[in-house]
């Protein structure tokens, strides 16, 4: 089975400070995909940059980007000029490509940022 | 405009009495899912489906049931729910296994006395 952690259940930042959340992930596939979620105080979950194993290139989505690190099997979230809107949980999640149909979500990283 | 709603948003009942809480898309989207999200569990899966009549368990099936006869409908029931059910529950749907496009519902509060 595979499982997703996230190693630190609370951060902190500076408004407009960058900050980086941290998960790995154990899995013996060699391809798949990797998800961060970003839950604000409306409970709403909305999906913040997404990852496919098989590229070798980090995803980058505006002030979000990752450093996947597949050998090492890492996954951090890299939040540049932190915001207020930022104040959120973070969860990471793992699927398997192709014959996957099981998402495995990590515990979550609460994160806030202070004006 | 593309959503997953679900219905209620906050439920508190009692032992026993079966429930069932609605989830629709109106994507077309083929794969449906449940979780629950319990403090310092993150969310846990529930039952997935990746098309009409075609169900799977996920980590958490034990008390709960599922059903796939329309696509865009994917309901969770508790036959007899139970405290240890108290949980924030979620449907999410995703366009296919590109993973691309994934939309989440807004969330149900289940309160189980």
């Amino acid at each position: 089975a595979q499982t997703v952690t996230q190693s630190q259940p609370e951060m902190s930042v500076q408004e407009a400070e960058t900050v980086t959340l941290s998960c790995t992930y154990d899995t013996s596939e060699n391809n798949y995909y990797l998800f961060w979620y970003k839950q604000p105080p409306s409970r709403q979950m909305i999906l913040v940059i997404r990852q496919e194993a098989y590229k070798q290139q980090n995803a980058t989505e505006n002030r979000f980007s990752v450093n996947f690190q597949k050998a090492a099997k890492s996954f951090s979230l890299k939040i540049s000029d932190s915001q207020l809107g930022d104040t959120a949980m973070y969860f990471c999640a793992f699927i398997r490509a192709n014959t996957g149909n099981q998402f495995y979500f990590g515990t979550g990283t609460s994160l806030t940022v202070i004006p | 405009e593309a959503q997953v709603t679900q219905n209620p948003r906050y439920l508190i009942t009692v032992t026993g009495k079966k429930l069932t809480v609605t989830c629709s898309q109106n994507m077309n989207h083929e794969y449906m899912s449940w979780y629950r999200q319990d403090p310092g569990l993150g969310l846990r899966q529930i039952y997935y489906s990746m098309n009409v009549e075609v169900t799977d368990k996920g980590d958490v099936p034990e008390g709960y049931k599922v059903s796939r006869k329309e696509k865009r409908n994917f309901p969770l029931i508790l036959e007899s729910p139970s405290p240890n059910q108290t949980s924030l529950y979620f449907c999410a749907s995703i366009r296919d296994r590109g993973y691309n496009e994934q939309f989440f519902g807004p969330g149900t509060r289940l309160t189980v006395l």
